[in-house]
């Protein structure tokens, strides 16, 4: 079965703090797409980012970074020196790839997360 | 290019009534996908459209929603005797055609529906 867990419902950090926002999957699709979303208070979700399972480099844009492991099978999301504009909910999701994956997109329960001035 | 878009933005009715909620997805997207969001929770999954092929309809919570995806474009999700229960925010996504898989979800501003 797919499943995406958040354990972590809301934080809060005051700005200019740094923030990592925890995702674990589990999936036994062997090549899938991990993807996170922001939610901002306006209710749109948007897209941040999507890797695949064969590219476990971190990435970095900005002051947005991810750290994805494999070996943990985990996709966290941090976020350096806060800003209240960052103030939203984050999904985390996984989808499957290759002929036979699914076409579904999992979607864990989102972190809210609550940056103070 | 223009995003996706939903309407209405909001949907207040009655209990009892039926409503009908629109999506329209980005030019060329092939596959489109509607969800449900209540307030404060995650998305759930309630149906998949992808080019000619049958939905996959197994997100419906009950026999009142139905969805429909025309010319393989514009799709309506329409919800039958609406309960209180039914009040959240409508989501549409489309993906571009499936290669790899796991294609972007682009998500519409969503449909605030409230059951009085």
């Amino acid at each position: 079965a797919q499943k995406v867990t958040q354990a972590q419902t809301e934080i809060s950090v005051v700005e200019k703090e740094d923030v990592t926002l925890d995702c674990v999957y589990e999936t036994r699709d062997t090549t899938y797409y991990l993807f996170w979303y922001k939610q901002p208070p306006s209710g749109e979700l948007v897209f941040l980012i999507r890797r695949n399972s064969f590219d476990e480099q971190n990435e970095i844009s900005g002051r947005y970074s991810w750290n994805f492991q494999k070996s943990t099978s985990s996709f966290n999301f941090t976020i350096t020196a806060s800003q209240v504009v960052d103030s939203a909910v984050y999904f985390c999701a996984l989808s499957g790839g290759g002929p036979s994956g699914t076409y579904k997109y999992i979607f864990g329960t989102g972190t809210r997360l609550k940056v103070l001035a | 290019g223009a995003g996706v878009s939903q309407s209405p933005s909001n949907k207040v009715t009655e209990k009892g009534k039926d409503v009908e909620l629109r999506c329209d997805p980005i030019s060329g997207h092939t596959a489109l996908y509607w969800y449900r969001q209540s307030l404060g929770q995650g998305l759930e999954f309630l149906i998949y459209f992808q080019g000619n092929s049958a939905p996959d309809k197994s997100g419906l919570p009950s026999d009142r929603f139905s969805a429909e995806r025309t010319g393989g474009s514009v799709s309506t999700l329409t919800i039958q005797r609406t309960q209180q229960e039914d009040s959240a925010v409508y989501l549409c996504a489309s993906t571009p055609p499936r290669r790899a898989g796991g294609e972007t979800q682009y998500f519409g501003p969503g449909t605030r529906l409230l059951v009085l």
